[in-house]
Parts: structure tokens; C-alpha cells; sequence
């Protein structure tokens, strides 16, 4: 079966600081994937996808950006964090355009 | 674009009675529906969808009623118990190839002992 794994689960950062979030899947080969952000009591905001290596589309411009290094790792970076950057990171993947599977997420907070 | 709308963001029920949560899309075009449930400080959990060709579609406790004429979406879940506290999210897809699921701002489902 698939899983889908995120790290860290939570980090504290100053404003500033960079950043790496790593999301990983296994049992599956070449899948979409997504990373999404959450603020607080509000619906879910498409930042990146990937259909493949190297791929990336950005959905919304920020100081935010993807990598996706290998067929199933696909990871958030920022070079200075902002206040604004604080909230829940989730990575999903789907193995066509239709059911998403979502990560654990990371609940980032930028002090 | 697509916007999904809330009809109501929280919602109180007895254990043991009905809840049915309500979620309402712009787009005509819109071919395939999903809703997830999301506990605390946890990701979202796929729990059921249906396609456009379809009005209704049943699963464990739960049902999705899909009325494309007025471009509403319900899940309805049937006995409800404690473990269903969640927030419930229903999202929508746009049209094959968009990658993007459009997410609604979510209910938040309290079940009362």
C-alpha cells in the first residue's frame, strides 16, 4: 500500500531563517504531488505541483519554492521566512488527476 | 475560476442522530467531487467522491448527494458517533488535466454524547 511521509512534524523558525520541508511516498511510482498550505480555520491553498522530475508548476507567487530531486521526494524551500509563512504544510500525492492522499503535515510557526 | 462555498462552518449533532454537511461549487464544468475529514492537527483523510455522471454515491455510514442543476454537494453521515468530530472539507476538481482541487473553508462536526 501507499504511504506518504512529511518531516519535520512541527518546527519553530525565526524570521529570516530558511527553510527545507521534505515529503516522501512509497508504493508508488512516478505520482503527482502537491504541497499545500492551511492557515489557521481556513481551506487548503495549492502552492506547487509536480507531474514528474523536475517538473513544478506554482499555483500562488511567494517567497516559497519546490524541488522534486527524485521520482517520489518533493520538498518546500524558502531562502528567508516570513511572518506570513506560519501554518500547516501538507504534501499529497494522486496517482491520476482525481483522488489526492494527503501527508501528516508540518505545522510551521516563524517567530 | 472555481470557488466552493461553506453553508455553515460549524455543526452540532447528538451521537447516534444524522448529519449532513453541505458544500456548494461555481463551476458547470466541474466533473469530479471529493470530501475529506481532517482531524486536529492531522492531514485531511479522503473518506468519499463522486463523478459528475453520478447524483449519488453510498459508503460506510456515509452518503454524497450531487445536484449538478443547482451545483450543490452533501455528505450525509448516518449514525453518527464521537470519532466523526472533525472538520469535513469538500473539494472539487475543475475539469481532467486542472491538477487543482478547490477546497471548501470546512464544517466543523460536533458530536454531543
Amino acid at each position: 500500500s501507499q504511504t506518504i511521509h512529511q518531516w519535520p512534524a512541527t518546527l519553530v523558525q525565526p524570521v529570516g531563517s530558511p527553510l527545507s520541508l521534505e515529503c516522501t511516498v512509497e508504493g508508488t511510482s512516478n505520482p503527482n504531488l502537491y504541497w499545500y498550505r492551511q492557515a489557521a480555520g481556513r481551506g487548503l491553498q495549492l502552492l506547487f505541483y509536480s507531474v514528474g522530475i523536475g517538473q513544478i508548476s506554482s499555483e500562488v507567487p511567494q517567497n516559497l519554492s519546490a524541488s522534486r530531486p527524485q521520482d517520489r521526494q518533493f520538498i518546500l524551500s524558502s531562502k528567508k521566512l516570513l511572518l506570513s509563512d506560519s501554518g500547516f504544510y501538507l504534501c499529497a500525492w494522486s496517482a491520476t488527476d482525481y483522488e489526492q492522499y494527503f501527508g501528516p503535515g508540518t505545522r510551521l510557526t516563524v517567530t | 475560476g472555481e470557488s466552493v462555498g461553506l453553508h455553515l462552518p460549524t455543526l452540532s449533532v447528538q451521537e447516534g442522530d444524522n448529519s449532513i454537511i453541505n458544500c456548494a461549487y461555481s463551476n458547470s464544468a466541474s466533473d469530479y467531487f471529493i470530501w475529506y475529514k481532517q482531524e486536529s492537527g492531522k492531514g485531511p483523510q479522503f473518506i468519499i467522491d463522486i463523478r459528475s455522471n453520478m447524483d449519488k454515491r453510498q459508503g460506510q455510514r456515509v452518503t454524497v448527494l450531487l445536484n449538478k442543476t443547482v451545483k450543490h454537494l452533501s455528505l450525509q453521515i448516518a449514525a453518527t458517533q464521537p470519532g466523526d468530530s472533525a472538520v469535513y472539507f469538500c473539494a472539487v476538481y475543475s475539469g481532467a488535466g486542472s491538477y487543482q482541487l478547490t477546497f471548501g473553508k470546512g464544517t466543523k462536526l460536533s458530536v454531543i454524547p
